[in-house]
């Protein structure tokens, strides 16, 4: 089985720019999570999508966005992009709907920087 | 609002000395606990979870957790560090919501 592929691991942008980050779930997995981890810090939870759509959201503004796909890929969009969002974003993938607790499986992370 | 909070920051230890990690969280409802591990250059690890039934959990690689419900703590615990165990360990919880909430980490360095 595969596990949670992201893509890309490293990208540098701009400040107001915008970017997109993407996630292949686990095989057999139909949630994706998205999280930021900022440096020193531990993980942040960004959003979850389960059926593609949206299914809990964390303290993000609205310029943060995501899709997921019919084959459960999911993407990141950040638009209007700030220097406070350099960080390493993660995917995380799951089986299971809202309110069903089941272990996360992490990806390597998209290593974000803004300049 | 959930909270994790993960009380040492950075633990330095020799090689063969025992490890206890703290993490204590705060909810008062039914809480489903993980520690993970993030190797230099990779990604979160499952080592163990806490969902029900015996409050001392088994992960992988030795590790071990308990879950104390009237302290509001899950610590994680090995008898015998190796040098490979050097990573930074995460503690999450998870209530009835789908997100994870972590602690800020620890960092662990094992001196050989």
């Amino acid at each position: 089985e595969t596990g949670v592929t992201q893509s890309p691991t490293h990208l540098i942008k701009t400040r107001g720019q915008q970017v997109t980050l993407r996630c292949s779930s686990q095989s057999g997995h139909n949630t994706v999570s998205w999280y930021q981890q900022a440096l020193g810090q531990g993980p942040q939870f960004i959003f979850q999508y389960y059926r593609e759509e949206e299914n809990g959201r964390g303290n993000f503004p609205p310029r943060f966005s995501g899709l997921q796909f019919p084959n459960y890929s999911s993407e990141l969009n950040v638009n209007a992009l700030e220097l406070d969002d350099s960080a390493l974003y993660l995917c995380a993938s799951s089986l299971g709907g809202p309110g069903q607790s089941q272990g996360n499986t992490f990806g390597s992370g998209t290593r974000l920087t803004v300049v | 609002a959930q909270s994790v909070s993960q009380h040492n920051h950075h633990v330095i230890l020799s090689e063969a000395a025992s490890l206890e990690l703290g993490c204590n969280y705060s909810y008062g409802g039914t809480v489903n606990l993980f520690w993970y591990v993030q190797y230099p250059g990779q990604h979160l690890q499952l080592l163990l979870k806490y969902f029900s039934g015996d409050p001392l959990v088994k992960g992988i690689k030795g590790f071990e957790a308990e879950f104390i419900k009237s302290k509001f703590s899950f610590n994680l615990r090995k008898p015998s560090v190796q040098w490979s165990d050097t990573a930074e360990y995460f503690c999450a919880v998870k209530s009835g919501a789908q997100k994870l909430v972590f602690g800020q980490g620890t960092r662990l360095t094992i001196n050989p």
